[in-house]
């Protein structure tokens, strides 16, 4: 099992319509959770953070984390042709076993919004 | 506003080849990353530098070395270019190492293909 799951999609959604992408993690002590949106051939932009359970909302996207059942996932309303990208979700994983806590990456959702 | 640079952003090397892949940043960030990011595999951690002075292997290190020259300025060394090397490479910094709650921020990438 990855540490970090996400579908890779595509997710074709509709201009205007609410884009949901999930994310599930192996770790269940993890605290840190993030959101990145990699446009095709460029870096990656973090858009959100979320570190307790519940709904972080900011602008058009809105975070949700549920620990119990360590998936974390991202909403963005009113979706434009201009947020077609691949969206990375990032956790920190606790190692107990020394070394660092780790951030490992999912592999990505490719968005795709249509007009 | 330059966050982080990376230089070069295109090379393409023979086997055997060595090159020295180049990244600043100027956030006066205390911590700096190097990944590689292949197709579905998400972005990988080769190694990183938690503070000036100090740096340490990631998930994949083998076939790199790394140097952190002062705070601003970490590079990435291959020493023989080999096929399996062909990648995107991307710096990251954050103001601390991630025990804490601190996203990365990227650079812009270098596409490298290892003949």
């Amino acid at each position: 099992q990855k540490e970090v799951e996400q579908n890779s999609g595509p997710l074709s959604v509709p201009e205007g319509a609410i884009a949901s992408l999930n994310c599930t993690y192996s770790d269940r002590v993890s605290q840190s959770f993030f959101w990145y949106r990699q446009y095709s051939g460029k870096s990656p932009e973090l858009i959100m953070s979320i570190y307790s359970n519940g709904d972080k909302e900011d602008g058009r996207f809105t975070a949700q984390l549920n620990k119990a059942s360590q998936y974390v996932s991202l909403l963005i309303r009113d979706s434009q042709p201009s947020d077609s990208a691949t969206y990375l979700c990032a956790v920190i994983l606790t190692t107990f076993s020394g070394g660092y806590n780790k951030l490992i990456f999912g592999a990505g959702t490719r968005l795709a919004v249509h007009p | 506003n330059a966050g982080v640079t990376q230089t070069p952003k295109f090379q393409v090397l023979k086997t055997g080849q060595s090159m020295t892949l180049q990244c600043a940043q100027d956030m006066n960030h205390n911590s700096m990353y190097w990944y590689r990011q292949d197709p579905g595999m998400g972005l990988r951690l080769i190694y990183y530098s938690a503070s000036e002075g100090t740096t340490d292997k990631g998930e994949v290190p083998n076939g790199y070395n790394v140097s952190r020259l002062n705070k601003r300025e970490f590079s990435l060394r291959l020493e023989s270019a080999a096929p399996s090397q062909t990648s995107v490479y991307f710096c990251a910094s954050s103001e601390f190492f991630p025990y804490s709650n601190q996203p990365q921020h990227f650079g812009d990438g270098t596409r490298l293909s290892i003949l």
